[in-house]
């Protein structure tokens, strides 16, 4: 079955305990990405990635890292969290930049005391 | 870069009339303009999308225009049911560097 897989789907952590969100795809997709959904912002892009080894900043991408080392794999690191990256974390993925439909994960709740 | 705005943010309708949701964007080189739909706690889906060299598109009760003058689309839902509640986004993007700005998101609740 073809499907973007993220892990965890729940996590309450502390502030500066560095955590890690995984996302994997299994369609051989080029292009990988992650959004944050806060209520009333909608989904804000934080990183995305064209290709293994090409990653880019989003619109708010202060406080994270990615990396692209493998076609299906685009993790999402918070080096050390903190309240206001307490949000909805999606990631996301698409055949390339002519094909248009991004296809989501089922999302990763994340919550930093 | 990208703008889009999206309104309203809330929309309440009557199972059965019709439902429009606007979006405008700021970059005329943008040419790609889809539609998503969260349901309550569920990952967005795509549900329809439009590109620069059409001005309709329709799937059965929903449909989507575009008005690359006034840089402007929306989405139109017919004989609205209870099953539409979601939120719903728009975006746009540049064919050539997908990188698609979403708008901030409609809440959309149908009443029985």
């Amino acid at each position: 079955e073809a499907q973007v897989t993220q892990n965890p789907r729940y996590l309450i952590t502390v502030t500066g305990k560095k955590l890690t969100v995984t996302c994997s795809q299994n369609m051989n997709h080029e292009y990988m990405s992650w959004y944050r959904q806060d209520p009333g912002l909608g989904l804000r892009q934080i990183y995305y990635s064209m290709n293994v080894e090409v990653t880019d900043k989003g619109d708010v991408p202060e406080g994270y890292k990615v990396s692209r080392k493998e076609k299906r794999n685009f993790p999402l690191i918070l080096e050390s969290p903190s309240p206001n990256q307490t949000s909805l974390y999606f990631c996301a993925s698409s055949p390339g930049r002519y094909t248009g439909e991004l296809f989501f994960g089922e999302g990763s709740r994340l919550t930093v005391l | 870069g990208e703008n889009v705005e999206q309104h309203p943010s809330t929309l309440s309708v009557q199972e059965g009339d019709s439902a429009v949701i606007k979006c405008t964007y700021s970059d005329s080189a943008s040419n790609y303009f889809p539609w998503y739909k969260q349901e309550l706690g569920k990952r967005p889906q795509l549900i329809i999308d439009i590109r620069s060299n059409v001005g309709e598109k329709k799937d059965q009760r929903i449909a989507v225009t575009l008005n690359k003058t006034a840089k402007h689309f929306s989405l139109h839902i017919t004989e609205t049911q209870p099953e539409d509640s979601a939120v719903y986004f728009c975006a746009a993007s540049k064919g050539g560097s997908y990188i698609p700005t979403f708008g901030r998101g409609t809440s959309l609740i149908v009443h029985p």
